[in-house]
């Protein structure tokens, strides 16, 4: 059975800080994996998608990498700002369309 | 990607009540997934709705207690059937269909059992 870690629980930093969010699963046969923001009481918003054939993907001041031999992902955002407090959810999906198993989130607070 | 549309946003209901939560998609999908998100915690897979078939439940989840539709490839609804506090969570709704962004989510609804 799948299983997603997510290091740490909680963060937080000054603003300006660039900081690393780590997620870790137990079965490398992933077919992908993907990073989700959550504002208190929200919905999901998805950030980055990286298939298993990838080893990163980028979009503005976020970077998400994949080592999946390893059975590690890690979140990197650049330059944080006081808007990207939330919680921050890695899920990974073990075939196409398949269900999501998500790891239990890391609340990051962004300091002004 | 997909546009999901969910609804309630949000409820607050009496113990014993029952709620449906709709999802509408705007597009054709074959799978949507009910998922449950108890405070606090991460989200948990309640069952897996195909069109035309049963939906299949994961552990812990019965039919009697979540009953699911899944009438066309478009739409699907949850029923939280005779509600007790411990039902207080969000419950969201999403398509087994990758985009460039990936999977896609309802925006949620927050129950309330009081």
């Amino acid at each position: 059975k799948q299983e997603v870690t997510q290091i740490p629980a909680a963060l937080s930093v000054p603003e300006g800080e660039n900081l690393v969010l780590n997620c870790s699963f137990t079965d490398s046969a992933i077919y992908n994996l993907q990073w989700f923001r959550q504002d208190p009481g929200k919905g999901l918003t998805s950030l980055l998608l990286i298939q298993s054939s990838q080893r990163e993907q980028t979009s503005g001041r976020l970077n998400a990498s994949l080592d999946k031999s390893s059975g590690r992902s890690t979140l990197y955002i650049a330059a944080s700002q006081p808007g990207d407090s939330a919680t921050y959810l890695c899920a990974v999906g073990e075939t196409s369309g398949s269900r999501l198993t998500f790891g239990e989130g890391t609340q990051l607070t962004v300091n002004p | 990607s997909a546009v999901i549309s969910q609804k309630p946003s949000r409820d607050i209901c009496q113990r014993g009540t029952s709620l449906t939560i709709q999802c509408q998609v705007d597009s054709q999908v074959t799978m949507m997934f009910w998922y449950r998100q108890q405070p606090g915690q991460s989200l948990t897979l309640i069952a897996t709705a195909n069109q035309g078939s049963e939906a299949t439940y994961e552990s812990g989840f019965v039919i009697d207690k979540f009953p699911i539709s899944r009438p066309n490839l478009t739409f699907s609804t949850l029923t939280v059937s005779n509600m007790s506090p411990e039902d207080s969570s969000i419950y969201l709704c999403s398509v087994g269909r990758t985009g460039p962004k990936g999977y896609t989510f309802g925006s949620g609804t927050r129950l309330t059992v009081v």
